[in-house]
């Protein structure tokens, strides 16, 4: 079955520094999202992506936030000057196009991110 | 604007049934998703209910009733394993195709 990959599955990063969040989304999809989940609490979304360009973004999703499609594959978010409350597990989804259906809305396994 | 209504908490014993209800308030409905999420793992597509009626899956089935905002997910012959969180999601047409998640359903599987 098509996944979603993430790398790495923990990052550990001391404040202030900038990160890099990397995805490859299942090959067929057009849609790529990122959410976080900060410990405890439920899933959040951040941004949303489709034909190169932001499609929607959460007040979450500010100037400390970019997203990239740098080649045909993956998709990734940069973090800038980390702080200590953006340690979260983040998400990386990609989905078919809304169309009739939304099957196929599927995670990847996540990023935990850990600001020290 | 979005209200979901579902259960903190559940508890059930391995083998038995158990029925996770959700109510929702959505403007612009389209859907809703069922995702399963065990404790500090990615939500897993469960379903995705279109119309009306019951869908049924293996062990999992969902229904979805749009006129009465009411879904609920039904898990058969528990397994220690569907211990988790159960995260029902109306969507509703958007221009960034996103999920808007609640809290969900902790459910606990008892031997």
């Amino acid at each position: 079955e098509p996944e979603v990959t993430q790398t790495p599955s923990h990052q550990v990063t001391q404040m202030g520094q900038e990160v890099i969040l990397r995805c490859v989304p299942i090959s067929n999809h057009l849609y790529f999202y990122w959410y976080r989940q900060i410990l405890g609490q439920k899933v959040e979304f951040l941004v949303s992506f489709y034909n190169n360009e932001i499609s929607e973004k959460s007040e979450i999703f500010d100037d400390q936030f970019s997203v990239e499609r740098p080649d045909g594959s993956n998709f990734t978010l940069k973090i800038r000057s980390t702080k200590l409350e953006d340690s979260a597990m983040y998400f990386c989804a990609s989905s078919i196009p809304t169309g009739l259906s939304n099957y196929g809305y599927t995670f990847g396994s996540g990023t935990r991110l850990t600001v020290v | 604007g979005q209200n979901i209504d579902q259960p903190t908490e559940m508890t059930a014993t391995e083998g038995a049934i158990v029925q996770i209800n959700c109510t929702y308030q959505t403007s612009g409905f389209n859907g809703l998703f069922w995702y399963q999420q065990h404790a500090g793992e990615a939500p897993t597509f469960l379903s995705y209910n279109v119309l009306d009626g019951l869908e049924e899956k293996g062990r999992f089935s969902s229904f979805l009733s749009r006129s009465k905002g009411y879904s609920y997910l039904l898990l058969k012959e528990l397994q220690m394993k569907d211990s988790a969180s159960y995260l029902c999601v109306p969507f509703r047409r958007n221009a960034g195709n996103m999920l808007t998640f609640g809290g969900g359903t902790r459910l606990m599987v008892k031997p």
